[in-house]
């Protein structure tokens, strides 16, 4: 069964240092791959997303993710943690359309991220 | 103004009771989606559709309903709501690629 497994419940950093927020899935065929965040009482935002090419994709506020085929990982990071980055992360996957992926996003359980002053 | 609305932001209701959450959207997109986030398990895609003749049950689909009046509204029901559904509802839409979904504000309903 196609998963997406987030294995941090909650991520704690000090503003100015770099941060990981990791993420692993299970799918059969070719994933495309999403990180989402969500602050406080708002819906979901679209970060960035892995189609095909360059593993490392830049996407808003300064956040980059790496895909890497063999470790089936998506770790969302940034160089410089900001307080205002605090807010819950979700990684999710697709599968291609030729896998049958239909549009339909699965979705990790998310990790909350504190950034400390 | 949002591009995607959820109306009502907040409900609360009686076990047995009839619920219908609507969403608005002025994107153009043909595709929407209905899910609920629960704490620890992310979101679960509850019913999906691909445009006004086409609605699909996700993953989580029992208990609920929906009725996509136009290609800009997809509403969900909840005909006889149960603790259990107690959770945040959001609704997506996207375009035929969906390779990016846009979410709106969610609703969060609670079921006594």
């Amino acid at each position: 069964a196609q998963s997406v497994a987030q294995p941090e419940d909650q991520v704690n950093v000090a503003e100015g240092n770099p941060l990981t927020v990791k993420c692993t899935y299970s799918v059969s065929g070719n994933p495309y791959l999403f990180w989402y965040v969500q602050y406080p009482n708002r819906g979901l935002q679209f970060l960035l997303k892995y189609i095909t090419g360059d593993n490392l994709v830049k996407g808003s506020y300064g956040f980059e993710a790496e895909f890497n085929k063999s470790q089936t990982s998506f770790h969302l990071k940034k160089p410089s943690a900001l307080v205002s980055d605090s807010a819950l992360y979700f990684c999710a996957v697709r599968l291609h359309p030729l896998s049958g992926g239909y549009n339909k996003l699965i979705f990790g359980a998310g990790t909350r991220l504190a950034v400390h002053p | 103004d949002a591009d995607v609305t959820q109306t009502p932001r907040n409900r609360i209701t009686k076990t047995g009771k009839r619920i219908m959450l609507e969403c608005s959207q002025t994107k153009g997109h043909d595709r929407m989606y209905w899910y609920r986030q629960d704490p620890g398990l992310g979101l679960r895609l509850i019913y999906y559709s691909f445009d006004v003749k086409d609605i699909n049950k996700g993953e989580i689909s029992d208990g609920y309903s929906v009725s996509r009046q136009a290609q800009a509204k997809f509403s969900l029901s909840l005909e006889s709501a149960i603790p259990n559904q107690t959770a945040l509802y959001f609704c997506a839409t996207s375009d035929f690629q969906g390779l990016e979904q846009f979410f709106g504000p969610g609703t969060r309903l609670t079921v006594l």
